[in-house]
């Protein structure tokens, strides 16, 4: 059965404390992997798509790396403003796009 | 630019009440558009996709039916609200590519009381 799984469930870090979420999956035919970010009471926000084993994409402190059975999100040096979930989903066919539970970050200043 | 408007942002509704959730998108044509629910801790569940004016698909049978009764918009509806119902309903659009990301508006909460 295809899944997609975030870990850890949240994430606790002081800001400057980088650290990474992970973003398994197990999809037959993957055709891309999405991220997202989502603050409380809003919808998702667009962040990074990645297609093949070995792709990377940065944005400011964000880099999303890919791997295939699983995709990281490394947060260098975090500041309070990073604080959201980050979402992650999976596209395996047209209009079927399966996401994970998200990651809870929260940055401490 | 492309913008998504979704409304109303919050909704309380008694059980067996109907609804109507409307969403329109402005500044593309012909979008693939989506309705999501997502509920705390969970993945966001696909409730129903349209790729035209009154094409819709429904990817999990329940209380709710959606309509595309123009290019931009995309409505979802319920005769009869029931408690599980509750959630956060979110609409989003897409671009012609069918590898492009999926784009939300800011989601509307819902609490059947």
């Amino acid at each position: 059965e295809d899944q997609v799984t975030q870990s850890p469930e949240a994430l606790r870090l002081q800001e400057g404390e980088s650290s990474s979420l992970n973003c398994s999956y197990t999809v037959s035919g993957l055709r891309g992997l999405f991220w997202y970010r989502q603050d409380p009471g809003k919808g998702p926000e667009f962040l990074f798509t990645l297609y093949s084993a070995g792709e990377e994409k940065e944005k400011e402190r964000l880099k999303a790396t890919l791997t295939k059975k699983e995709s990281f999100l490394h947060i260098t040096a975090p500041k309070p403003e990073d604080s959201a979930t980050y979402l992650c989903a999976v596209q395996k066919r047209d209009n079927d796009m399966r996401f994970g539970a998200g990651t809870r970050l929260t940055v401490k200043p | 630019s492309q913008t998504i408007h979704q409304w109303p942002a919050t909704l309380v509704q008694p059980v067996g009440s109907p609804l109507s959730l409307e969403c329109t998108v402005e500044g593309t044509s012909n979008p693939n558009l989506y309705w999501y629910r997502q509920a705390a801790g969970r993945g966001l569940q696909l409730l129903f996709y349209s790729v035209g004016i009154g094409q819709i698909s429904s990817e999990v049978p329940q209380n709710l039916s959606a309509s595309r009764p123009q290019d931009r918009q995309f409505i979802l509806s319920s005769k009869k609200l029931l408690l599980s119902d509750s959630g956060f309903y979110l609409c989003a659009w897409r671009g012609d590519s069918k590898d492009s990301p999926l784009h939300f508006g800011n989601g509307t909460r819902l609490t059947v009381t």
